[in-house]
C-alpha cells in the first residue's frame, strides 16, 4: 500500500530554532509538493520538485525557508529561523506527471508549533 | 489569488440528501481536480476532469466542467455521514507547459446531519 510518509506527526519548538521536515514520496512519482494550511490562508504552495530539481519555490519566505531532495526518496523543508507566524500544517504530496498533471498523494501532514 | 473558489464555503444537509458544491477559477486550465479533506488528515483525491470532458463520475460522484464559464461543481448523491469532511477543487493552469502545478480554492466544508 503505497503512501506518503511524514516526519515527525507533531513539532513545537520555540521561536528561533531549525526546524526540519521530512517526507518520503511515493516511490515512482516524478514530482514532490511542499504546501502550507492554516485557517487564514487555506493551503498554499510552499514548492516543488521534478525528478528531484527545483522547479518553483516562489511560494516560500526565501530567508528563512529553503527545500531540497538529497535523493529520490527523501524530501526536506527546513525552517530556519523558525517565528511564531510559521505554526501552521506542513503537508507533502507526490505524483507523476506525463501529459500532464495528475493526481496527487498527500502525506498526513507535520503540524507545526512555533512558540 | 486564488485560481479556484468554492462555493459555498459551508454546507450542511441532512443525511441522505444530495450534496453540491461549486468552484470558479480564472485562466485556462489542463485539468480540475476534486479533493477531500477530513478533519486533521491530508487531502485525498476524488476525481480528474481534463479541460476537454463535460462530465465525469464516480460512484456517488459527479463532476461537471464548463470552460465557458471557467466553473465546475462537485455532485455527491445520498449523502452519508462519513462525507463530512472540506472539499477543494484544485486546478491545473495551462499558462506555463511542463512546469504546472496545482492550485487549491478556499474549500467548502460539508456537514452531514444524520
Amino acid at each position: 500500500d503505497a503512501r506518503v510518509t511524514q516526519t515527525p506527526r507533531h513539532k513545537v519548538t520555540e521561536m528561533g530554532q531549525e526546524v526540519t521536515m521530512r517526507c518520503q514520496p511515493i516511490l515512482g512519482h516524478n514530482t514532490v509538493f511542499w504546501y502550507r494550511q492554516t485557517m487564514m490562508q487555506g493551503l498554499e504552495l510552499l514548492a516543488y520538485f521534478r525528478n528531484r530539481a527545483p522547479l518553483d519555490d516562489s511560494g516560500m519566505p526565501k530567508d528563512r525557508f529553503s527545500a531540497e531532495m538529497p535523493d529520490a526518496t527523501l524530501a526536506t523543508l527546513k525552517i530556519q529561523p523558525s517565528e511564531p507566524r510559521d505554526s501552521a500544517v506542513y503537508f507533502c504530496a507526490s505524483g507523476y506527471r506525463d501529459s500532464q498533471l495528475g493526481e496527487q498523494f498527500f502525506g498526513p501532514g507535520t503540524r507545526l508549533t512555533v512558540l | 489569488s486564488q485560481q479556484g473558489e468554492e462555493d459555498p464555503q459551508a454546507l450542511s444537509i441532512q443525511e441522505g440528501e444530495n450534496a453540491t458544491m461549486n468552484c470558479s477559477y480564472k485562466t485556462s486550465i489542463n485539468n480540475l481536480q476534486w479533493y477531500r479533506q477530513n478533519s486533521g488528515r491530508g487531502l485525498v483525491h476524488l476525481i480528474l476532469i481534463r479541460s476537454n470532458e463535460r462530465e465525469k463520475h464516480s460512484g456517488r460522484l459527479r463532476v461537471t466542467l464548463d470552460t465557458s464559464k471557467k466553473s465546475s461543481s462537485l455532485l455527491i448523491t445520498a449523502s452519508r455521514a462519513a462525507d463530512t469532511a472540506s472539499y477543494f477543487c484544485a486546478t491545473d493552469a495551462w499558462a506555463n507547459f511542463g512546469n504546472e502545478k496545482l492550485t487549491f480554492g478556499t474549500g467548502t466544508r460539508l456537514t452531514i446531519i444524520p
